[in-house]
């Protein structure tokens, strides 16, 4: 799997929106962009995904750049408990078992 | 839709005792993983199963051991406890594309 770089910490104010870049620029193909969060003494809880195009849910809105070599997760209204690390992961759909390998995100600390 | 439930939710266990974390799924998800995360770390497999019947080591399984006899369930069993077992436990379940995870075991070993 493709490795992830993220900036290890992001400040946001509570209310406007938290755009959290990732760069993947080894990504293959068949790759997906994943992101999870990790509140504090949680398990870590799924967001979003997406192979090429833009993707949105009522979480979050995943933009893909054209060539898939970067990425950025927006979370459009954050909230103190928006406040987590966030985890990008590119993994491969055949990947068999293989599980996510986390890295160690960004602390995305917002404000109010 | 319960999701990934885990129990209990904190133990202290003193060194040689043995105990069984329990991790159960209703998302009929073929693969189960066991995660052990240390503090200000990240998550790191302690053991995985692709299916009822089949298990496999992860990248650090010594000290613990973990059976598949229904879909449903995953459990880990930790035989003589040692204070670096001193640990929060994920379990996870995962369909082709997510992975959910349980809200976690605290474990303090004395």
């Amino acid at each position: 799997d493709a490795k992830t770089t993220q900036p290890t910490s992001m400040d946001c104010a509570e209310g406007r929106a938290a755009n959290l870049p990732c760069n993947h620029s080894t990504i293959s193909g068949n790759e997906y962009v994943y992101w999870y969060r990790q509140i504090h003494s949680q398990g870590p809880q799924y967001i979003i995904h997406g192979l090429k195009n833009n993707e949105t849910n009522e979480m979050a809105s995943l933009i893909i750049t054209e060539d898939r070599k970067s990425s950025t997760l927006i979370l459009p209204h954050a909230t103190l408990r928006d406040t987590a690390v966030y985890y990008c992961i590119v993994r491969g759909t055949n990947s068999g078992y293989s599980t996510l390998t986390f890295g160690k995100g960004t602390m995305l600390l917002v404000s109010p | 839709n319960a999701g990934v439930t885990q129990t209990p939710k904190f133990r202290i266990l003193k060194i040689g005792q043995s105990m069984t974390l329990q991790c159960t799924q209703d998302m009929n998800h073929n693969y189960m993983y066991w995660y052990r995360q240390d503090p200000g770390m990240g998550l790191k497999l302690i053991y995985y199963s692709v299916g009822a019947g089949i298990t496999d080591k992860g990248e650090v399984p010594n000290g613990y051991n973990v059976s598949r006899s229904t879909t449903e369930d995953f459990p880990l069993r930790l035989e003589l406890a040692a204070p670096s077992q001193t640990s929060v436990y994920f379990c996870a379940s995962r369909n082709l594309e997510t992975q959910y995870f349980g809200p976690g075991t605290r474990l303090l070993v004395l």
